[in-house]
This record gives structure tokens, sequence and C-alpha cells, in this order.
């Protein structure tokens, strides 16, 4: 089973600064995925990442993957007011028969003027 | 537009009652899921359907049901069994293979 893992759970940080949100994962997992969350609505896709090495970029955050450390991280580059969301990583055991995911707890993060 | 619709948006349930929440995708997508979500948490899978007539449990079935007639259809019931029933509830659909889920905008259940 897999099991994930992200932290910090909860970030404040001030516009303007660079910060890494980090997700560990408990079994061999060749891909993973990271989704936003504004409160009281629905998750929207932000990355999928299918290979170690994967690195994919999208405005001020970069998400990559590093398989064989069991790790993705989240880099937010130079934070704006409108970042301020929570983020999920998720990702799928490998010989997962309901092809379905995994999500961590969350990285709730705060970007303050 | 292709999408997945879940209804209703808001649902209120008296103690002891069955409540159903809907889930409808165009997307021809074959897997369906559904997560509960409580305050602050992350998302723990309830039920999921690989295809038409199967369905398995999740992590957290106790207490609800579920039925998979038509391959855009995938409705939750929420039973009386459910002791904790209030929480925010996501449907996903995927296709098979290294894609993301697609998410539905929730309902959100509260017992009064």
């Amino acid at each position: 089973e897999l099991k994930v893992e992200q932290n910090p759970l909860f970030l404040s940080m001030q516009e303007g600064k660079n910060y890494t949100i980090y997700c560990n994962y408990s079994t061999t997992s060749d891909r993973l995925y990271w989704y936003r969350q504004d409160p009281g609505k629905s998750l929207e896709s932000l990355f999928v990442l299918l290979s170690n090495g994967a690195v994919k970029q999208e405005g001020r955050l970069m998400a990559s993957l590093d398989t064989k450390a069991r790790l993705s991280t989240l880099h937010i580059t130079a934070a704006v007011h409108d970042l301020s969301a929570t983020y999920f990583c998720a990702g799928p055991a490998l010989n997962n028969a309901g092809n379905m995911l995994t999500f961590g707890g969350g990285t709730r993060l705060m970007v303050k003027p | 537009d292709g999408g997945i619709t879940q209804s209703p948006k808001y649902l209120f349930r008296k103690e002891g009652q069955n409540v159903t929440l809907s889930c409808e995708q165009n997307l021809n997508h074959d897997a369906m899921y559904w997560y509960r979500q409580d305050p602050g948490q992350g998302l723990r899978l309830i039920y999921y359907s690989q295809i038409v007539n199967d369905f398995q449990k999740g992590d957290i079935a106790e207490g609800y049901s579920v039925s998979r007639e038509k391959k855009e259809s995938f409705p939750l019931t929420v039973t009386s069994a459910q002791k904790n029933p209030t929480a925010f509830y996501l449907c996903a659909s995927k296709p098979w293979g290294n894609t993301e889920a697609f998410f539905g905008q929730g309902t959100r259940l509260t017992v009064v």
C-alpha cells in the first residue's frame, strides 16, 4: 500500500520569497501528481510527473520527481498572493489494480503581502 | 463541454436518513472514484469502479454504497450506518494509463 507524506502541512510566507514543498512516498512508484485546491473548491491538476528526473514548470511553480529517493518537490519562486491554496501530491502504487491515487495530507500555503 | 458533474453542491441529511450523491461524467473514462475530505485533511478513498457493473471498496467504505450501472454515472449513497457523514465529497474519473484524475466540484454534506 502506498503512503504519501507531505511537509510542511502549513506554510506561511511573504510575497517574493521562495520555498519548497516536499512529498515523500513509501513504495516504488513511477509517477506522481500535484493538485491545487482553493478553499471550498475541487482539485485542479497542476503537474503530472511520469519518470525519474522529470521536471515540469508552470509560472512560479516547478515540480520534480526522484523515484529512487521516493521524493517529489514543488518549488515556489517569488511567491504571490494568488498562489495561496492547499497543494496535494498523489501517487499510484505499482500493480495498483484500481489505477487509483493515494493522496498526501496536503500543504496549506498562505502568501502574505 | 466535457467534464464531471456532481450534484447537489450542498446537501443536508437528518439523522437516520440515507442520501444519494450524484456523479456524472461525459469524458468516456473507464474508472471512477469517490473520495471523502474532512476539514483540513487530505482525501480518503471510499469506493472505486474500473468498469460498468463492478466496484471495489476503498479505505473507508463502511456506511457507504455505490452502483455503476452506466459508464457515465457513479452515484454514492451515504447510509444511516455512516455515523459521521459530515464532510466534503469529491468524485473523480480517470482514463486508463498515466494521466491524472479529473475531479468534480464536490458535494458538501452536513448532518442536521
